[in-house]
């Protein structure tokens, strides 16, 4: 099954406007990731968060972590029609087999 | 970041065929993992390909359908085996340099569509 679940599923925002993006999860982990896939491509890495962290920072990029909720979040500030995506969270989880398993992905609309 | 090339980039074949899906990448890598992305859905991975062994499948895919060969640490291929209309999704390669506590790094995928 899979591990992490974004939501919402579907976000449709204004260029300059911030687009906020959830992930919860189930098992405890090493590491959660954001990835964006732009349409017909491959996933672009974006953030790798560690289990021992709260919040990272990349650019417009601001990505935080609760362990206690099992819950992430992607924050993408002054949002541009480029940020036009989908973005799916991926876990690492501890023990057992080692596999990014990845939630089923927001896809993002940023209107000029 | 690793370059990753996967090709073909798209096909499209008839039921019953097989197709193998390449992927070479720019450096040597520790990692090579294939995954499946059905239409509008998320990713699922397929196996890890291991140099010079079997590769190590997921639950609910066989070798017998999808082969995999990694002959050294920068190339893998993927075959899709008796391929049927269920098989149309995007297949996709990814690396990672150090583990899996590191970023993967994605191919652009093949779009394979079966008539």
């Amino acid at each position: 099954s899979q591990q992490g679940e974004e939501d919402p599923q579907a976000l449709s925002i204004q260029e300059g406007e911030n687009a906020t993006m959830n992930c919860s999860y189930k098992t405890s982990i090493n590491n959660l990731q954001w990835y964006r896939q732009n349409s017909g491509r491959g996933l672009v890495h974006l953030i790798l968060i560690r289990s021992n962290e709260r919040e990272k920072h990349s650019g417009r990029l601001r990505v935080t972590l609760d362990t206690s909720k099992k819950s992430s979040s992607l924050l993408i500030t002054a949002s541009r029609a480029a940020d036009t995506a989908s973005y799916f969270c991926a876990t690492l989880t501890q023990g057992g087999s080692e596999k990014l398993v990845f939630g089923k992905g927001t896809k993002l609309t940023v209107n000029p | 970041s690793a370059v990753i090339s996967q090709k073909p980039s798209r096909d499209i074949c008839q039921r019953g065929t097989s197709l193998t899906i390449q992927c070479q990448v720019d450096s040597q890598v520790t990692m090579m993992f294939w995954y499946r992305q059905q239409p509008g859905q998320s990713l699922t991975l397929i196996a890890t390909a291991n140099q010079g062994s079997e590769a190590t499948y997921e639950s609910g895919f066989v070798i017998d359908k999808f082969p995999i060969s990694r002959p050294n640490l920068t190339f893998s291929t993927l075959t899709v085996s008796n391929m049927s209309p269920e098989d149309s999704s995007i297949y996709l390669c990814s690396v990672t340099y150090r583990g899996l506590n590191q970023p993967q790094h994605f191919g652009d995928g093949t779009r394979l569509s079966i008539l």
